[in-house]
């Protein structure tokens, strides 16, 4: 099945500054790659998502990128606030089946102001 | 609050009890996913309906865990006979033709 590690496991940055999050995933057939953020105590959000046909997206200061022959995407925020803390999750969908997430381990993610 | 919602949001149980979670996914989604979130870790996949047929299950689920969704709408976990090791978040999650899911608040359980 499909295996996604997820680096850093915590990561902590000045206001104001980038933080970027790595993921690989392991299933050639996976082509759904959504990143969630989840408060403590809430639910998980996503935040943005790319498929596989697609090398880069953007949505205002939040960025993913893939690179399919590597199987490598990562998630980059720029201009950092307080309210980017929060655990980022990446997920790997491979097609044909209930296209079910599979989830990196999360990185921990402090914004300091 | 038209999101996915999840009831009860905490269960305090004994070892060796029986428990059932209700999940009510977005009224038009057709498809429903549980999953299984322990701290520190992100959510791993229990199972997954499409309309009321159970399509997925994950190795996970032992033979103590039973999913349904009879009408195609809401879903029911139970799992019978709870172990200290079930103690997690269950997560529900549905989603229509995008794939992207939407998760419910998850019930936190406690086994004792």
């Amino acid at each position: 099945g499909e295996n996604v590690e997820q680096h850093p496991s915590t990561l902590s940055v000045q206001e104001g500054d980038s933080a970027v999050i790595k993921c690989t995933y392991s299933d050639s057939a996976s082509n759904y790659f959504p990143w969630y953020k989840q408060e403590l105590g809430k639910r998980p959000q996503l935040i943005i998502d790319i498929r596989s046909n697609v090398g880069e997206k953007k949505d205002q200061r939040i960025a993913v990128t893939l690179n399919k022959t590597a199987k490598h995407f990562s998630l980059h925020i720029t201009e950092t606030q307080p309210e980017d803390s929060a655990v980022y999750f990446c997920a790997a969908s491979p097609s044909g089946k209930g296209n079910q997430f599979y989830f990196g381990t999360g990185t921990s993610l402090t914004v300091i102001p | 609050d038209t999101g996915v919602s999840q009831d009860p949001r905490h269960k305090i149980t004994k070892r060796g009890q029986n428990v059932t979670f209700r999940c009510d996914p977005i009224s038009e989604h057709n498809r429903l996913y549980w999953y299984r979130q322990t701290l520190g870790q992100g959510p791993e996949f229990l199972t997954y309906f499409q309309n009321e047929a159970q399509l997925e299950k994950s190795r996970l689920l032992s033979d103590r865990f039973s999913a349904e969704r009879p009408k195609g709408s809401f879903s029911t976990l139970e799992i019978q006979r709870t172990e200290q090791g079930d103690s997690a978040m269950y997560l529900c999650a549905s989603r229509y033709n995008h794939p992207e899911q939407f998760f419910g608040p998850g019930t936190r359980l406690t086994v004792l």
